[in-house]
């Protein structure tokens, strides 16, 4: 079966500080990749998505991530974190011609200023 | 920029209640679905709709569950009876193919 793996649950950062969040899914043919972010109090918003092309993706409020179809990887960074960007992350994957999304368990992040 | 939109924001129903949650997707839309978030767990697939019908269900979809899509323009979700363990968050969400997905801001739902 699909699934997806976030190996951070809790992550704590000081303002500027470097940002790399895991996401490792499980299926071995096409698949299309997310990120979500959910302020506190607030919906589901897209980050960025991965669907061909660059492995590379590049994100709303300064996020990037990159897809390695070899580790089965596709990791969120962010070179300088604020205050701002305290949240939960959500990875998700949709696989080939299937469009419901399967998620991970999300990563916490608090940013201290 | 088009927002899904779901009412009610939270929804408080005795156990055993029938409880029904709207969502009014983007327009152009053509697929719809729900998701949903129990405290603490992962998100998960409830439900796809494409052409007035269900493409997709999962497991927890089950008899107690159904969707409509009354008059053109809502998305419903139905709960016949509902159980403590129903208790969740309760997002909708809508596309136009298979990636876009734009998701309304939820519905938390509690069963007492």
């Amino acid at each position: 079966a699909q699934s997806v793996s976030q190996h951070n649950h809790h992550v704590i950062l000081s303002e500027a500080a470097s940002l790399e969040l895991g996401c490792n899914y499980s299926y071995g043919g096409t698949v299309n990749l997310f990120w979500y972010v959910q302020y506190p109090g607030q919906h589901l918003q897209l980050l960025l998505k991965y669907f061909s092309g660059d492995p590379l993706v590049k994100g709303i409020k300064g996020f990037e991530a990159e897809f390695i179809k070899s580790k089965f990887s596709f990791n969120l960074r962010k070179p300088s974190v604020q205050w701002s960007d305290t949240a939960e992350y959500f990875c998700a994957v949709n696989a080939g011609n299937n469009r419901k999304l399967i998620w991970g368990l999300g990563t916490s992040l608090a940013v201290n200023p | 920029e088009p927002e899904v939109t779901q009412t009610p924001s939270h929804q408080v129903t005795q156990m055993g209640q029938e409880v029904i949650l709207r969502c009014v997707p983007i327009s152009n839309h053509l697929y719809f679905y729900w998701y949903r978030q129990i405290l603490g767990q992962k998100v998960e697939f409830l439900v796809s709709f494409y052409n007035n019908e269900i493409s997709e269900k999962s497991e927890i979809f089950d008899d107690q569950f159904s969707v409509e899509r009354p008059d053109g323009s809502n998305f419903t979700l139905k709960i016949r009876s509902t159980k403590l363990e129903d208790s969740a968050m309760y997002f909708c969400a809508s596309s136009e193919g298979p990636g876009g997905y734009t998701f309304g801001s939820g519905t938390r739902l509690t069963v007492v």
